[in-house]
């Protein structure tokens, strides 16, 4: 069945660093969708890439769509404390209904 | 705008007993799934209604789950017996119509079998 694969899975920054995720579907996607949790919270919905190459930005965080829509990354620009959580990226392939999540990224930012 | 509401929070229960979970979706929000969350599995749909209809229920780990969704407003997640391996955080998320909208999740219930 399809499946989503993040990396890293854990991710320990220095505050004022860079950070990246990367998303890997083992099929084609229509779309995707980007969530962050925070430790102790539930998923909260970020953004959604519909078009290949698709690059989106939300303050600090840009957001990119692969070329053959299989891939995704979510880069966090000089991290902060407030950036500590698992970032999860969730897929939706043609003709299905059913949002595949990935497996997480856990961030940890140092202050 | 409330957002979703699941209740209990927390909820400890001994093996054999039965639990249920409680959700009220966003007003509007036709679709509705239930989700468990433990370290070793990560996020699991266990089951999915649109407009009060179960979809796909194939998540559904075996007999001993059901859920139903009586109403627009309400729906339940229910475990008889409970075993110990069924403790994890279990999340009701809603969004509007089949479309390309992002999950609004509810708080959670974490969910301790003893």
């Amino acid at each position: 069945g399809q499946q989503v694969m993040q990396i890293p899975q854990y991710q320990h920054v220095q505050e004022g660093e860079d950070f990246t995720t990367y998303c890997n579907s083992s099929t084609t996607l229509s779309n995707i969708q980007w969530y962050k949790q925070r430790p102790g919270g539930h998923p909260v919905f970020l953004i959604q890439l519909v078009k290949s190459g698709e690059v989106k930005k939300q303050k600090r965080l840009t957001f990119q769509f692969g070329e053959a829509k299989k891939n995704s990354s979510l880069h966090i620009t000089a991290t902060q404390t407030t950036d500590v959580g698992t970032y999860f990226c969730a897929g939706l392939t043609s003709g299905t209904y059913k949002y595949i999540f990935g497996t997480g990224t856990r961030l940890k930012v140092l202050a | 705008d409330a957002g979703v509401i699941q209740s209990p929070r927390h909820e400890v229960t001994e093996m054999g007993q039965e639990v249920t979970l409680r959700c009220k979706p966003i007003s509007g929000h036709n679709s509705l799934f239930w989700y468990r969350q433990t370290m070793m599995r990560g996020l699991e749909l266990l089951i999915y209604f649109n407009n009060n209809v179960p979809i796909d229920d194939s998540g559904m780990p075996e007999d001993r789950f059901s859920a139903k969704m009586p109403n627009a407003s309400f729906s339940t997640l229910k475990i008889q017996p409970s075993e110990p391996r069924d403790s994890a955080v279990y999340f009701c998320a809603s969004r509007p119509g089949t479309g390309n909208y992002g999950y609004t999740f509810g708080s959670g219930t974490r969910l301790t079998v003893v």
